[in-house]
């Protein structure tokens, strides 16, 4: 299957600074990438869609002025997590939907943020 | 509200023992439903998907599930596990094919040799 590499895996941070996490498509283009995180013991939730070339879309309550994300090219988004305090520490997921029309999403490894 | 709910959050069993994982789901309208298995370190990996017609799904590594529409559930199965198995198994539904997922809170399962 298509393969998704999310960089860094884990990442720790101070509080107050910004975060980049990097989500590629390596063998197929992606349209659009979807970014989830999750806390410990409860489900992924859906933060936002990203669409190539153009804003993202945000779920509601997911702030994105805090929550930057960019998909500048059909293989990468970018997530930065701006000003990260504590709270934002999470697992972030990416997935991406082959734009050649497939019918699944294939997900990155995920990135453990810990802000302390 | 939309909703996925697993039943277990964690289970134990033997190897050569069956498995069955709840999944419920509260949707209006068309859904398509899914099943994602994380082994340790590694990607989200697809199990199955239903989208329409045989409810009895059958998928990767000798897992099915079955749709049952009136009770609004998606369980996963497997007759006889392998230690192999031992993985977190996410169920998620989808009011599109491809990627804008709600999921359950997940289930650990861990298969002792």
């Amino acid at each position: 299957g298509a393969v998704v590499s999310q960089h860094p895996s884990r990442v720790i941070c101070k509080s107050g600074t910004s975060v980049k996490i990097e989500c590629r498509s390596l063998d197929f283009q992606a349209t659009t990438m979807f970014w989830y995180r999750q806390f410990p013991k409860q489900s992924l939730m859906l933060m936002a869609t990203s669409n190539e070339g153009s804003k993202a879309t945000y779920e509601q309550g997911v702030e994105k002025d805090k929550f930057l994300i960019n998909h500048a090219s059909l293989t990468l988004s970018t997530l930065t997590v701006t000003s990260a305090h504590p709270e934002d520490s999470s697992f972030y997921i990416c997935s991406a939907r082959d734009g050649g029309g497939s019918t699944e999403a294939f997900f990155g490894q995920g990135t453990r943020l810990t802000v302390v | 509200a939309q909703s996925v709910s697993q039943h277990n959050h964690h289970v134990i069993l033997s190897e050569a023992a069956s498995l069955e994982l709840g999944c419920n789901y509260s949707y209006g309208g068309t859904v398509n439903l899914f099943w994602y298995v994380q082994y340790p370190g590694q990607h989200l990996q697809l199990l199955l998907k239903y989208f329409s017609g045989d409810p009895l799904v059958k998928g990767i590594k000798g897992f099915e599930a079955e749709f049952i529409k009136s009770k609004f559930s998606f369980n996963l199965r497997k007759p006889s596990v392998q230690w192999s198995d031992t993985a977190e198994y996410f169920c998620a539904a989808a009011t599109d094919s491809w990627g804008k997922f709600q999921f359950g809170a997940g289930t650990q399962v861990v298969v002792t040799p």
